[in-house]
């Protein structure tokens, strides 16, 4: 079965201060897709990154930075400095080959920065 | 602009009443997918369409219809048969299938009373 996991249901750090949010993901699939997606107060979710199963190199956004670890199953996002305009929930998400081709979510990490 | 609109962004009906939430896209995407997300859940996905005339159930797709009549519109009725339709729904379209991102909308916040 196909799941992910948030661990970290709210967040809360002052600013400028780094805070890494966690994925953990589960599949059989050798072919699948990993995906980041930022809700804030307004509600529409915004996209962040897309990492595929066969690309295991980190990569760097400006102060966002992305791990990903096939061996431990987790795709982690690191904020770094953070500000007051990245709270918002952040999204985790899965998308495999197959009939079921739809993005499995993770249930969210709700991450409150504070001046 | 290109996106994704959803009508309207509040909703309230009296609990029986069947609603339609509406969802247009202008980005020539091909597949359409409509989420349900409830306080501390993820999202749910409903129904998905991968191109004009089909759609497909989702894992939680009872008590909700869809059609898929054009490539710009994907309408989502919420039936009497729900059972629990207080939610936020969220619409989103993809150019792809698998492996590319998926855009949303602002989502339609539905009461029933």
């Amino acid at each position: 079965a196909q799941k992910v996991t948030q661990a970290q249901t709210e967040i809360s750090v002052v600013e400028k201060e780094d805070v890494t949010l966690d994925c953990v993901y589960e599949t059989r699939d050798t072919t699948y897709y990993l995906f980041w997606y930022k809700q804030p107060p307004s509600g529409e979710l915004v996209f962040l990154i897309r990492r595929n199963s066969f690309d295991e190199q980190n990569e760097i956004s400006g102060r966002y930075s992305w791990n990903f670890q096939k061996s431990t199953s987790s795709f982690n996002f690191t904020i770094t400095a953070s500000q007051v305009v990245d709270s918002a929930v952040y999204f985790c998400a899965l998308s495999v080959g197959g009939s079921q081709g739809n993005l499995i979510f993770g249930k969210g990490t709700k991450l409150s920065v504070k001046p | 602009d290109g996106g994704i609109t959803q009508s309207p962004k509040y909703l309230f009906r009296k609990e029986g009443q069947n609603v339609t939430l509406s969802c247009e896209q202008n980005l020539n995407h091909d597949a359409m997918y409509w989420y349900r997300q409830d306080p501390g859940q993820g999202l749910r996905l409903i129904y998905y369409s991968q191109i004009v005339n089909d759609f497909q159930k989702g894992d939680i797709a009872e008590g909700y219809s869809v059609s898929r009549e054009k490539k710009e519109s994907f309408p989502l009725t919420v039936t009497s048969a729900q059972k629990n339709p207080t939610a936020f729904y969220l619409c989103a379209s993809s150019i792809g299938w698998i492996d590319t991102e998926a855009f949303f909308g602002q989502g339609t916040r539905l009461t029933v009373v």
